[in-house]
Order: structure tokens, then C-alpha cells, then sequence
């Protein structure tokens, strides 16, 4: 098993594009989330999904748009991206059936760098 | 939600055991306590959850007291490979409850 994959490793955009930044996990996970990483700080929430076409959003949502068709595919979407966007970007997945919040695997993520 | 306190840092030393505390004073009956590992550039790594009591695993143990308010993720014999930053988190399945905070950044020293 690849486990949870992200592409790209890193990218720069101006101000005003949009991207897409992919996910896909082989471990067939109902859940997924999307979070990002600001230098020293920890990883904030910005959209989650409990299984295909459910999505919902986390702590930090604005910006940012997010799709399931799949239970393998998550990709999150920016549209006019701004300087405030810059951050390390971390995909993951875990299989939660019960109340129990099961452990989540982490993609090794995507820097993003908006000048 | 359930917001977690940590402390910012902390040192030791290779062979130590290394207890870091977590303070979680408004836990709620249905949620769990789980920690995470961090090494730099990479996503956070499980290592263990528990509910109660106590919890051990291959490479470390959770003690919880009965009040859960508070839980000492411990850390036997550290190695320099443990130098990372380390979560603690609270809450049940509900996603929506994810709050990782700063963590705690452990240095491991020969």
C-alpha cells in the first residue's frame, strides 16, 4: 500500500491563480481531511469528509473548496490564492466506523508558496 | 471543544524517560485522548490513544487519572530519533472536533 499520496511536493503561485492540490489514499478510509501548517505552529482543520459526495468544513475553511466523488480521492481546491495561503499542506485519512476517533495517516504533504 | 494545554518545550537526555503532560479540563464523557508525533517536513505520526487508566504500547505508555483532565503521555529510554514536536488531542469521531494546538517540542540531547 502507497497509504495516503499528495501531488504536488511543492509549488509557487502568484496572487490571484487557483490550483488544485491531490490526495488519494489506497486504504480504502471513509475519512479524510485537509489541514494546513503554518511555520511553528500546529495543523489546523480546513475541510473534512466522512465518505463519497460528504464534505464539511473545519476550523479554517475560507479559500478553499473541497470535492469526494471517491472514497480514494480528496482534492482540495484554491481559487485566488493570497500571500495569507502560504503554508504546508496535509492530507489524511482514517477508517472511523464507531465514537472512537481511529488513528489518521498523513500524507507528506505540499508546500505552497504564494508571492 | 475540548482545548488542550502543553507545555511549549521541553529537553532531555538520551536513556531518559521523558513524561509529557497534557491539561484538558473540559473533556467531554465521549472523547478520547490521542497523541501524535511530528518530525520536521513530514505529517504527524500516530502513537497512541487511550480513553482510561492507562495505555502502553510498543514505543510508549498513556497515563490517564480518573478525572480525566488532564493525561502524561510517557516516553521511555528517548533516543535522539525522538526529537520531534508532539500532540495531544481531544475528542470522539466527530472531525469536526480535530484541534491539534503547538504541541510540545521535544529535544533529545546525547
Amino acid at each position: 500500500n502507497a497509504g495516503v499520496t499528495q501531488t504536488p511536493k511543492f509549488r509557487i503561485l502568484k496572487i490571484g491563480q487557483s490550483m488544485t492540490l491531490q490526495c488519494t489514499q489506497d486504504m480504502n478510509h471513509n475519512y479524510m481531511y485537509w489541514y494546513r501548517q503554518d511555520p511553528g505552529m500546529g495543523l489546523k482543520l480546513i475541510y473534512y469528509s466522512v465518505g463519497a459526495g460528504i464534505t464539511d468544513k473545519g476550523e479554517v475553511p475560507n479559500g478553499y473548496n473541497v470535492s469526494r466523488s471517491t472514497t480514494e480521492d480528496f482534492p482540495l481546491r484554491l481559487e485566488l490564492a493570497a500571500p495569507s495561503q502560504t503554508s504546508v499542506y496535509f492530507c489524511a485519512s482514517s477508517y472511523t466506523i464507531d465514537r472512537a476517533p481511529y488513528e489518521q495517516y498523513f500524507g507528506p504533504g505540499t508546500r505552497l508558496t504564494v508571492t | 471543544l475540548a482545548k488542550t494545554t502543553q507545555p511549549i518545550s521541553m529537553d532531555s537526555y538520551e536513556g531518559q524517560e521523558v513524561n509529557i503532560t497534557c491539561s484538558h479540563n473540559n473533556i467531554a464523557t465521549n472523547d478520547y485522548i490521542t497523541w501524535y508525533q511530528q518530525f520536521p517536513s513530514q505529517g504527524p505520526r500516530f502513537i497512541i490513544q487511550g480513553y482510561k487508566t492507562k495505555v502502553t504500547n510498543e514505543v510508549a505508555s498513556l497515563f490517564i487519572p480518573a478525572d480525566r483532565k488532564s493525561s502524561t503521555l510517557s516516553l521511555p529510554r528517548v533516543s535522539l530519533s525522538d526529537t520531534a514536536v508532539y500532540y495531544c488531542l481531544v475528542g470522539d469521531s466527530s472531525a469536526s472536533k480535530i484541534i491539534f494546538g503547538s504541541g510540545t517540542r521535544l529535544s533529545i540531547r546525547p
